[in-house]
């Protein structure tokens, strides 16, 4: 149990363009989600935290109308990078927080997605 | 402000040997978790443990162990008898007791050497 999924995998796309990356928890309801990016050979940072129903949360820094964050349902969250350039290049990691568990729930990571912008 | 130290950058050792990663976090909350995760070159991470601040328990788990000390803030990681297969970055985490807000350390690479 406990499985989150992202899709794509991998993503190459042009500079300029708009690419949305899918964050679902699988096998449970998640109220809660969180975004993180990771540059190579970097630690993981939380770029904004997403609750299913309101807008999301956003760190410090981060720029919420480049990354729009949608979590319309309790297994979906959605990233779109708008006007991707090559510096947004980098490892985008979801994680989905178990419902059932309240706010004590553990995050469970998906597998990430490779952004390479050209 | 919550932070996590990870001082080892990189570690390199032969197989069999035992390897202690170290992590040190810095936190004004009394309640809180404390993670450490598993990142092959594949990228996707691997839980390792989950502790909270109430116990101080260490845990031991096959090869792995951990040690957390709350009065020195550390929540060392022990492999014991390594593999190659454990080759990869070591990440510690710690979280607020709502689960939010989750800081990472900077990791740390392990190599374990045929």
């Amino acid at each position: 149990g406990a499985v989150v999924s992202q899709h794509p995998s991998w993503v190459i796309c042009k500079s300029g363009t708009s690419v949305k990356i899918e964050c679902r928890s699988l096998d449970f309801q998640a109220t809660t989600m969180f975004w993180y990016r990771q540059f190579p050979k970097q630690s993981l940072m939380l770029m904004a935290t997403s609750n299913e129903g309101s807008k999301a949360t956003y760190e410090q820094g981060v720029e919420k109308d480049k990354f729009l964050i949608n979590h319309a349902s309790l297994t979906l969250s959605t990233l779109t990078v708008t006007s991707a350039h090559p510096e947004d290049s980098s490892f985008y990691i979801c994680s989905a927080r178990d419902s059932s568990s309240g706010i004590f729930g553990t995050q469970y990571f998906g597998p990430g997605t490779r952004l390479l912008v050209l | 402000a919550q932070k996590v130290t990870q001082a080892q950058t990189e570690i390199s050792v032969v197989e069999k040997e035992d390897v202690t990663l170290d992590c040190v976090y810095e936190t004004r909350d009394t309640t809180y978790y404390l993670f450490w995760y598993k990142q092959p070159p594949s990228g996707e991470l691997v839980f390792l443990i989950r502790r909270n601040s109430f116990d101080e328990q260490n845990e031991i788990s096959g090869r792995y162990s951990w040690n957390f000390q709350k009065s020195t803030s550390s929540f060392n990681f022990t492999i014991t008898a390594s593999q190659v297969v454990d080759s990869a970055v070591y990440f510690c985490a710690l979280s607020d007791y709502n689960n939010n807000d989750m800081r990472f350390g900077a990791g740390t690479r392990l190599t374990v050497k045929p």
